[in-house]
């Protein structure tokens, strides 16, 4: 059965430190995808990033960046000089073929808090 | 247009009321999602939408009924609701239903039954 663990719950920075955030996870499948979402207060989960399972490269997107390790089964996000506005809960989520329709398994989500 | 509409923001019924929560997108995608969310707690998907059909229900009690009137639209339909349904109710959508799919979310209609 495919999972997602999210080992950290809540996670507090000063602003302009830099923060990784940790997923491992677990599938039977060879194929499968692993995505990052991020939910501000305002409710709504916003789509960072998604990966498959044949492209191991490391991303990174401005001050965001993710580091997609299959032989340790992780896929942790790193938020370099960290902002306010960073402030949120941020979802790891698998997609594999035990979850047909993109179905997602999530973490349970960390929330980040950025201190001014 | 990137957004995912929800209406309303915020609904607070009786146990004996009907009410509808909706959903509405422009962006041509053709697959929509329902997703229940308690606090502190990642969403649960509750059906999913794929061409206006009902392709997903992850055995949601019938108090939920959903509908989706054309590709833009979804509805939910809520009856006889318990207070342990209150929570946050999210919609999404993506191009199609595809486990690689990305989804784009709105921002949710917080659901309070007394």
């Amino acid at each position: 059965a495919q999972k997602v663990t999210q080992a950290q719950t809540e996670i507090s920075v000063v602003e302009k430190e830099d923060v990784t955030l940790d997923c491992v996870y677990e599938t039977r499948d060879t194929t499968y995808y692993l995505f990052w979402y991020k939910q501000p207060p305002s409710g709504e989960l916003v789509f960072l990033i998604r990966r498959n399972s044949f492209d191991e490269q490391n991303e990174i997107s401005g001050r965001y960046s993710w580091n997609f390790q299959k032989s340790t089964s992780s896929f942790n996000f790193t938020i370099t000089a960290s902002q306010v506005v960073d402030s949120a809960v941020y979802f790891c989520a698998l997609s594999d073929s035990a979850g047909a329709n993109s179905k997602l398994t999530f973490g349970k989500g960390i929330t980040l808090s950025v201190r001014p | 247009d990137t957004e995912v509409t929800q209406t309303p923001k915020h609904l607070v019924m009786g146990m004996t009321n009907k009410k509808s929560l909706k959903c509405e997108q422009h962006m041509g995608h053709r697959a929509m999602y329902w997703y229940k969310q308690k606090a502190k707690k990642p969403p649960e998907l509750m059906f999913v939408y794929s061409y206006e059909k009902l392709s997903i229900n992850e055995s949601v009690p019938s108090r939920f009924s959903p509908e989706c009137p054309n590709s833009s639209l979804l509805n939910l339909h809520l009856h006889a609701l318990q207070p342990e349904d209150s929570a946050l109710y999210l919609c999404a959508s993506s191009q199609a239903a595809g486990r690689y799919e990305k989804l784009f979310f709105g921002s949710g209609t917080q659901l309070s039954v007394l």
